[in-house]
Parts: C-alpha cells; structure tokens; sequence
C-alpha cells in the first residue's frame, strides 16, 4: 500500500517569509495530491490539490509541486501570515481511491 | 449546505462499553472513510468504503468494525472500547471519480476519551 512520509515535523518562520512542506510517496500508481490545513480545534480542509498530469498548481500564496520521477512533491507559501499557522497534512490517494496522510506539519508564523 | 455530519462530538466513556459514532454525508459520495488522529501521527486510516455494502481495512482496524447498509451513512462501531482507543476520530467522504477530481470533505470530528 501507498506510504507518505512528510518533513518537517514543525516550522517557523516569520511573518512574510515563505514556508516550504515537503512529501514524498511510495506508490508509483498514486495520482491525485491533495493539501490539507487544520487549525486549532477544527478539522482538515481542503486548500489545494494537484494531479499527476501536472507539475506545479498555484492559488494566490500557495503553490505546490510534484515530481513524479522522484515520487516527492511539495507545499509553498509566500508571504505567510500569522493566519497561516496551522498543521498542514499532505496526502496521496492512488486508483484504488485510497488516500494516505503524512503525519503533519505544525507551521508557526511569528508576527 | 454539502456536509459530513458527525454525533457525537465528545463522547466519554467505560471500558468495555459498546458505542457507535454516526456519520453521515448529503453529497452522495460513493467514498467514505473513518481515521484517527493522535498527536505525531497524523491521521491513520480505520476503514473506508467504496460504496454501498462494500468496506475494507485501513492501517489500524483492530478493535473497530463498520457499516455501510445505506451511501449516506457509514457508523464506527467499537464493540469494546479500550483506553488505547482514547483519540480524535474523523469522517470523510469523496466522490469516487478516476482519476480522482476532488479531496476528502471532513466531518467535525468526534473526541473520544475512554477511561
């Protein structure tokens, strides 16, 4: 089955720095990435997602790149905010529609 | 409003003492998955379904069992609770599309202590 792993653990960085979360995955069949925010007391949510047609996605601060070769792929965020500060889960779900979680990122912006 | 809908959302209980935590979602999804969330762990899967009568392990199954009688519902039964089973248990479902076109929406999440 797919493994996820996700590095690092925790990160901080300052306010209007940017802050990079980076995966990787096993399952060489595994074709959708989504990114996953939580903060304090609530539950994931979705905040982008690329497929394996596609080497890079961006939504406004956010971008993420996937290496397929390499079987790694990775969060990016500009000019973060004190908003930004959350746990962030990346996943990987393969053909079977299975999805697997790395084990988080506890990003900390300092204002 | 599209929504996973989980109850209860904080739930204490006795060793041994049978309990079911309900899910359910109105977006017709066929997917629907249940995971634990423990501090260093992220989330692990318990068991998920494909659609309708259809339910397989996730990574850590032991000591849950599940259902799925009708697409909108998907109940985690623990037959017999455990402390080790003390955690923050979420919901999911996702539209079963290949390839897949969206993420998993989550339920709010149910926090389970067992003492």
């Amino acid at each position: 089955g797919e493994n996820v792993e996700q590095h690092p653990s925790t990160l901080s960085v300052q306010e209007g720095d940017s802050a990079v979360i980076k995966c990787t995955y096993s399952d060489s069949a595994s074709n959708y990435f989504p990114w996953y925010k939580q903060e304090l007391g609530k539950r994931p949510q979705l905040i982008i997602d690329i497929r394996s047609n596609v080497g890079e996605k961006k939504d406004q601060r956010i971008a993420v790149t996937l290496n397929k070769t390499a079987k790694h792929f990775s969060l990016h965020i500009t000019e973060t905010q004190p908003e930004d500060s959350a746990v962030y889960f990346c996943a990987a779900r393969g053909l079977d529609n299975d999805m697997r979680f790395g084990a988080g990122t506890r990003l900390t912006v300092k204002p | 409003e599209a929504q996973v809908t989980q109850n209860p959302r904080y739930l204490i209980t006795v060793t041994g003492k049978k309990l079911t935590v309900t899910c359910s979602q109105n977006m017709n999804h066929e997917y629907m998955s249940w995971y634990r969330q423990d501090p260093g762990l992220g989330l692990r899967q318990i068991y998920y379904s494909m659609n309708v009568e259809v339910t397989d392990k996730g990574d850590v199954p032991e000591g849950y069992k599940v259902s799925r009688k009708e697409k909108r519902n998907f109940p985690l039964i623990l037959e017999s609770p455990s402390p080790n089973q003390t955690s923050l248990y979420f919901c999911a479902s996702s539209p079963q599309l290949l390839p897949p076109e969206a993420g998993a929406f989550f339920g709010q999440g149910t926090r389970l202590t067992v003492v």
